[in-house]
């Protein structure tokens, strides 16, 4: 089934680890997106790409980085995880960056920063 | 500062009646507006979106509308049913800029309906 596939699904990490999440679109989107939900705050936008080679920074993304080597793949990096970036982090996907689209999402990866 | 509000973060309706989810938002440069529904356990799900060149977008028992002068849309279900239930996001872009494209998000209202 095309989709979004975003990994691992669950993870508890000590405070100072570095941890990168994956996200996989076999969907061939040109743009992809990384956001965090947290209770009471929606989703928040934290890195984007809108196309391979290129990213730029959303809302909230202090102690993030990404890549975006290839269509595919666009991995969130946390270099020195801290409790408040316990989290859920959905990775999602559209045609273009430009505007009027809907972005498609994966199910997410709930990671808790002990 | 917010730019997209959903001011009730819960909604409960009676299996039949009518849903109806609002969403107001400050940034007049927004020229799209989308319904996201979203399950426990799982990523959201597109459901609707309207241009700010329309007042009203359906599809099936879903109704989006716009109220451009009122920063205003809502989203209407009608019937309700029992697998409904869930929580609603509204989001909103602009097609300008940098960040052309990514999607603000209301903090989510959570829709009940009961049998």
């Amino acid at each position: 089934i095309a989709g979004i596939t975003q990994a691992p699904t669950s993870q508890i990490l000590a405070a100072g680890r570095r941890m990168t999440l994956r996200c996989t679109q076999d969907m061939r989107h040109n743009a992809m997106y990384w956001y965090r939900q947290d209770l009471g705050l929606g989703l928040r936008l934290i890195h984007y790409s809108n196309t391979a080679g290129t990213t730029g920074k959303g809302e909230v993304p202090d102690g993030y980085s990404v890549s975006r080597a290839n269509t595919d793949d666009f991995p969130l990096t946390l270099a020195s995880a801290v409790p408040s970036q316990t989290s859920v982090y959905f990775c999602a996907s559209s045609e273009t960056g430009v505007g009027n689209q809907p972005q498609h999402f994966g199910d997410g990866t709930r990671l808790s920063i002990l | 500062d917010q730019q997209v509000k959903q001011n009730s973060p819960s909604l409960s309706v009676q299996e039949g009646r009518i849903s109806i989810l609002n969403c107001d938002y400050t940034n007049s440069m927004f020229d799209y507006f989308l319904w996201y529904k979203k399950y426990p356990a799982e990523g959201p799900t597109f459901l609707i979106s309207i241009s700010s060149i329309k007042d009203k977008n359906e599809d099936g028992r879903f109704t989006v509308f716009l109220n451009k002068s009122a920063k205003h849309l809502s989203l209407h279900i009608v019937p309700s049913q029992p697998g409904d239930s869930a929580v609603y996001f509204c989001a909103a872009s602009h097609n300008y800029g940098g960040s052309q494209g990514n999607l603000i998000f209301g903090k989510g209202t959570k829709l009940s309906v009961k049998p």
